[in-house]
């Protein structure tokens, strides 16, 4: 199986700041990487696909990248609204796997 | 507009059987694949296998096969998630997600709670 090291698992960041999640693939997985956000209590939200495309209907301060088999997610000018956990996906191939997850909050 | 509504939540004792169904609308059903990803209580994300709308045919991971069966009633554009001899570790949250690629409609999720 292919495992997704996820990093940090958790951080806190002030508002306006930048902040990066990573995702470390075990193998090649080429782009079929995406990034969820889950707030407490709700179900995940697809935020990047496809490793660096936007989806619909998400603000323009998240984007995804490649570097290899790493992945980051990037949020720039954050706001209390992206405080919950990010959660990188691989669905290159099956089974499809999950990071551990990252706890975003904001002091 | 495109939902996945999934039934309520489920408390069961071990050993007891549990069926989770997952409503889809807005799109054509069989259109795209029906996923399954559990939850632990303060957990990350696993996924446990997914059902061809089309066909019927589930594909289960391998912590997953044995007492866990997806299944289709495609005229109601539903699929469920039946878990037989439930243990304590079951406890979890259990979505279901469409497939367009990466999974981009969640359900709001069913917890079971699994507890003598």
């Amino acid at each position: 199986d292919i495992q997704m090291t996820q990093s940090p698992s958790s951080m806190s960041a002030s508002l306006g700041d930048t902040v990066t999640i990573n995702c470390l693939a075990s193998q090649d997985i080429g782009n079929y990487l995406s990034w969820y956000q889950q707030k407490p209590g709700k179900s995940p939200k697809l935020m990047i696909y496809g490793a660096t495309n936007l989806e619909d209907g998400v603000p323009s301060r998240f984007s995804g990248s490649r570097s290899g088999s790493d992945y980051s997610l990037t949020i720039n000018s954050l706001g209390y609204d992206d405080e919950g956990i990010y959660h990188c996906h691989q669905y290159y191939e099956y089974p499809n796997t999950f990071g551990a997850g990252t706890k975003l909050e904001l002091k | 507009q495109i939902q996945l509504v999934q039934s309520g939540p489920e408390l069961k004792k071990p050993g007891e059987s549990v069926k989770i169904s997952c409503k889809a609308s807005g799109y054509t059903f069989t259109d795209y694949a029906m996923h399954w990803v559990k939850q632990a209580p303060g957990k990350g994300l696993k996924w446990m296998g997914w059902i061809n709308t089309y066909t019927g045919k589930p594909t289960y991971a391998d912590d997953f096969k044995g007492r866990f069966v997806f299944s289709l009633e495609a005229s109601a554009s539903t699929a469920n998630l039946q878990i037989s001899n439930l243990k304590n570790e079951d406890t979890a949250t259990y979505f279901c997600a469409r497939r367009s690629g990466a999974f981009d409609y969640w359900g709001q999720g069913v917890m079971v709670t699994v507890s003598s």
